[in-house]
């Protein structure tokens, strides 16, 4: 399985939205509504930012939203923050019990 | 709440033996599963397999297959990650993680294990 395709950076300045893609297959993105997206800051573990393609846990501000449209699901965030700088990642249900995360994205608040 | 602590960092020489923990507390163990997710020196996340702790039934990976083992004694809620042979290249950050009833998310994740291989 291979890993989901994100672009390596994205920046943007404090205000602004950004929004990180995620690109994979029918196999995995396209096939299920099972895409999440975790926030890692350095030297910390990842936390969930967003699942089932578009919902938000409990305590994670509606200025994280997601979406889905065919092979590639997005991650926008809003209203950027000096706090949003870290690395996100998007995961994806592969079937069969499988699952594949994306190469990961260095948002960079400017 | 629930959460997920791991074992302490080590340092091991090629060719050694290791096996790593993640004990969970404050949820029913067997109704979660694990996952194993390696984290590579500057490098992104990759999923290493799972274990239904409730029966023990594991897959992983085809790119971990053969080469780590995942189990779990769910007497004392705790899951394993183990190796017979380190190799360099397994040098990595390892977190367990717990995943939603339904495939929906990882929702708690362990604090990492560092294992450095190095001869």
């Amino acid at each position: 399985q291979s890993a989901l395709t994100q672009p390596p950076s994205a920046s943007g300045s404090p205000g602004q939205s950004v929004t990180i893609s995620c690109t994979g297959t029918s196999s995995d993105v396209g096939g299920y509504n099972y895409v999440s997206w975790y926030q890692q800051h350095p030297g910390k573990a990842p936390k969930v930012m967003i699942y089932e393609v578009s919902k938000r846990p409990s305590g994670i501000p509606d200025r994280f939203s997601g979406s889905k449209s065919g092979n590639t699901a997005s991650l926008t965030v809003s209203g950027l923050q000096a706090e949003d700088e870290a690395d996100y990642y998007c995961s994806s249900y592969a079937g069969s019990s499988n699952f594949v995360f994306g190469g990961g994205t260095k948002l960079t608040v400017l | 709440e629930a959460q997920l602590v791991q074992s302490g960092a080590e340092v091991k020489k090629p060719g050694e033996s290791l096996r790593i923990s993640c004990e969970g507390s404050g949820y029913n163990f067997n109704n979660y599963w694990i996952n194993w997710v390696r984290q590579m020196p500057g490098k992104g996340l990759e999923w290493m397999g799972r274990i239904d702790p409730s029966n023990s039934y594991t897959n992983y990976n085809p790119s971990f297959q053969g080469h780590v083992t995942i189990s779990t004694d769910k007497s004392i809620s705790t899951a394993y990650l183990q190796w017979s042979s380190l190799k360099a290249s397994d040098t990595a950050m390892y977190f367990c993680a717990r995943l939603t009833s339904g495939f929906q998310a990882f929702d708690y994740w362990g604090q990492g294990t560092l294992v450095t291989v190095s001869s």
